[in-house]
């Protein structure tokens, strides 16, 4: 039981270019999520899943693509990257709302110069 | 517009006496609190939790505290131990959606 994995966990990028970072759970949660975190921010929520095929936005999503095709996979897409996103990300998942103690995988540090 | 605040940045207390981390909200809607604890390079891991139906949770040497009149909460670790270093997160739930919302986390050194 791996818990929630994300890869890579650091990364380097030139303003423009695109990537995606990867968040798998094998707990069979429903719930799924991505932060960034900041410093002086805490945690700030960008993208979030409730299920397979259903996501919404948290309260950064602006450069941010996600998609939910299986209930293990919650992948996180910068699609032109650009120096302010130069943050750690954090996915997490949890059973449900009802179970809202989420597990957090380990990060990945993305610098973007 | 930071709904969930924690004005201590940063917190220093001697090991066996009490650690108190603070916690504000703005929003009448959350129904569900949470303490998350970050060690350096690591996620953040559930420490404890209360339900807007209770004013105490306790779980050890750490007890939530919810004052919803003043919308403030409070997390108190007992004996605090030199372990205990790390950022404390705040968090909150609101009853509509499975959105859980941050503070800005207080980092707590406790010396030996």
């Amino acid at each position: 039981n791996a818990g929630v994995t994300q890869t890579p966990k650091f990364q380097v990028l030139k303003t423009g270019q695109s990537m995606t970072l990867q968040c798998a759970q094998d707990m069979n949660h429903e719930y799924m999520s991505w932060y960034r975190q900041d410093p002086g921010m805490g945690l700030r929520l960008i993208h979030y899943s409730v299920g397979a095929g259903i996501t919404d936005q948290g309260e950064v999503p602006n450069g941010y693509n996600v998609s939910r095709s299986t209930t293990e996979d919650f992948p996180l897409r910068l699609l032109s990257a650009a120096p302010s996103q130069t943050s750690v990300y954090f996915c997490a998942s949890s059973y449900s709302r009802g179970y809202a103690e989420a597990f957090f995988g380990q990060g990945t540090r993305l610098t973007v110069v | 517009d930071q709904q969930v605040k924690q004005n201590s940045p940063s917190l220093s207390v001697q090991e066996g006496r009490i650690s108190i981390l603070n916690c504000d909200y703005t929003n009448s809607m959350f129904d569900y609190f949470l303490w998350y604890k970050k060690y350096p390079a690591e996620g953040p891991t559930f420490l404890i939790s209360i339900s807007s139906i209770k004013d105490k949770n306790e779980d050890g040497r750490f007890t939530v505290f919810l004052n919803k009149s003043a919308k403030h909460l409070s997390l108190h670790i007992v004996p605090s131990q030199p372990g205990d270093s790390a950022v404390y997160f705040c968090a909150a739930l609101p009853s509509n959606t499975g959105k859980l919302i941050f503070g800005q986390g207080t980092t707590l050194q406790v010396k030996p």
